[in-house]
């Protein structure tokens, strides 16, 4: 079975830059695609981007694309989101997501990190 | 970019009662790319339904998904009390877009 697990939760000040990380165990890495997905307070979910694993490379949602980073270490099988110039609209839970990873195409989401809130706060 | 409208915004339901959920699409949705999701207070989303109308591992028999093209429901037969929740649909395939969501709440 696997367990998605994210990193803990960041308090940041506007216009700093945030990092978070995600590890799925139980799955072979280059079999996943990791999806990052937005839930501000109150709201709905939000598809930020993602990176498949037999590419290599990552895919953004236009919403996020002038500032988030998803990068992959496949040697430790971590994910990582990174979001620059922070403001307070930022602030929300971060969740990752594990789908199947088969080709270029994005699949349903079958395993969810416990989510990461980022406060963005002066 | 593909928008996925969910109605109603609120269910008022009581346990045991027939929920309808409703999800429409601007533009068709192709090999049924329409997933369903569930979540409640405090925790990730769970995956109910995909491909339309096939159950993820583990999830009840009383959650069935239905549609084709643009249009698609959710229908939960019997509402069990751990069945209120806020729902998601979700096109995949090209990108990942979700659904406004709809709340399902108790009468």
């Amino acid at each position: 079975q696997v367990q998605v697990v994210q990193s803990g939760a960041e308090l940041k000040k506007p216009g700093s830059s945030v990092k978070v990380s995600c590890k799925a165990t139980g799955d072979t890495f280059s079999n996943s695609a990791f999806s990052w997905v937005r839930q501000a307070p109150g709201q709905g979910l939000e598809w930020m981007g993602g990176f498949i694993a037999i590419f290599g490379s990552p895919r953004y949602a236009q919403n996020f694309q002038d500032r988030v980073t998803i990068t992959a270490d496949e040697s430790t099988g971590t994910v990582y989101m990174e979001l620059s110039s922070l403001r307070s609209e930022d602030t929300a839970i971060y969740f990752c997501a594990r789908a199947s990873g088969f080709s270029s195409s994005w699949y349903p989401l079958d395993s969810w990190g416990q989510g990461t809130l980022v406060t963005v706060s002066s | 970019e593909i928008v996925l409208t969910q109605s109603p915004g609120t269910l008022s339901l009581s346990p045991g009662e027939r929920a309808t959920l409703s999800c429409r699409t601007s533009e068709s949705v192709s090999s049924s790319y329409l997933a369903w999701y569930q979540q409640k207070p405090g925790q990730a989303p769970r995956l109910l339904i995909y491909g339309a109308s096939t159950r993820a591992t583990g999830i009840p028999e009383r959650f069935r998904g239905s549609g084709s093209g643009t249009d698609f429901a959710l229908t939960i037969s019997r509402l069990e009390p751990e069945d209120f929740a806020v729902y998601y649909c979700q096109r995949y395939g090209r990108s990942l877009v979700f659904g406004g969501g709809t709340k399902v709440e108790i009468k």
